[in-house]
């Protein structure tokens, strides 16, 4: 069980930021929120975490709501490869927890 | 960067028949992943392993088992593979980064059970 929510699909222009949202009202004080990415034809590919505090790497901005109850994923300017179906997934991260739960995710499409 | 080797991109099998989906990967990750990816349902997980010989069972271990000797290969097996087995098979590593677990994926098994 995900137990995240996210759109099914959505679509950006070329070189514009995307805002890709995800809520998680039931999550708990020690749930991470992840994102992952899949390509066409290829595995998921992991994107970004946090847990409390807005985060940035070299592929994406992940801005996390006060209350944790959602969070969006920022691509600051898309590209034709950023095309791809994006996850939201919550997981405990004390130890002796492993899994992963995928849900549908989101569907980018990229307009050039 | 680590590395999730999945031995065979596409594979076709009969009914009935044994079928073994290896993975290997290099970077001497503890825990493994089998999950499974099909249109509509996303990814569910199978089995995962947090050393070797340990195993746990995911959302829908049935009809699969899981092996683990040695701490770089986890393979998945379908005793009898059935048509409902058909589908994307997707093995993981993790490595803890940053206070959580992060996976990195094999490219994928297509398995065609007819």
């Amino acid at each position: 069980d995900a137990k995240t929510t996210q759109p099914n699909s959505m679509e950006s222009n070329e070189e514009e930021p995307v805002h890709l949202p995800c809520n998680h009202s039931t999550i708990s004080g020690t749930d991470y929120i992840h994102w992952y990415r899949q390509l066409p034809s290829q595995g998921p590919e992991y994107v970004i975490h946090g847990l409390t505090s807005n985060v940035n790497n070299r592929m994406a901005s992940l801005a996390i709501a006060e209350d944790r109850k959602s969070s969006t994923l920022i691509l600051h300017r898309a590209t034709l490869r950023d095309a791809a179906v994006y996850y939201c997934i919550r997981l405990y991260s004390g130890a002796g927890s492993y899994q992963l739960t995928f849900g549908k995710g989101t569907k980018l499409s990229v307009i050039p | 960067d680590v590395k999730v080797t999945q031995s065979s991109r596409y594979l076709v099998k009969r009914t009935g028949e044994k079928v073994f989906l290896e993975c290997v990967q290099d970077m001497d990750h503890e825990n493994m992943f089998w999950y499974r990816q099909d249109p509509g349902l996303g990814l569910r997980l199978i089995y995962f392993s947090y050393d070797v010989k340990m195993k746990e069972k995911g959302d829908i271990p049935e009809g699969y088992s899981v092996s683990r000797e040695k701490k770089e290969r986890f393979s998945l097996i379908l005793e009898s593979a059935s048509t409902n087995q058909t589908s994307m098979y997707l093995c993981a590593s993790s490595f803890r980064h940053a206070g959580a677990n992060v996976l990195t994926f094999g490219a994928g098994s297509r398995l065609t059970v007819l």
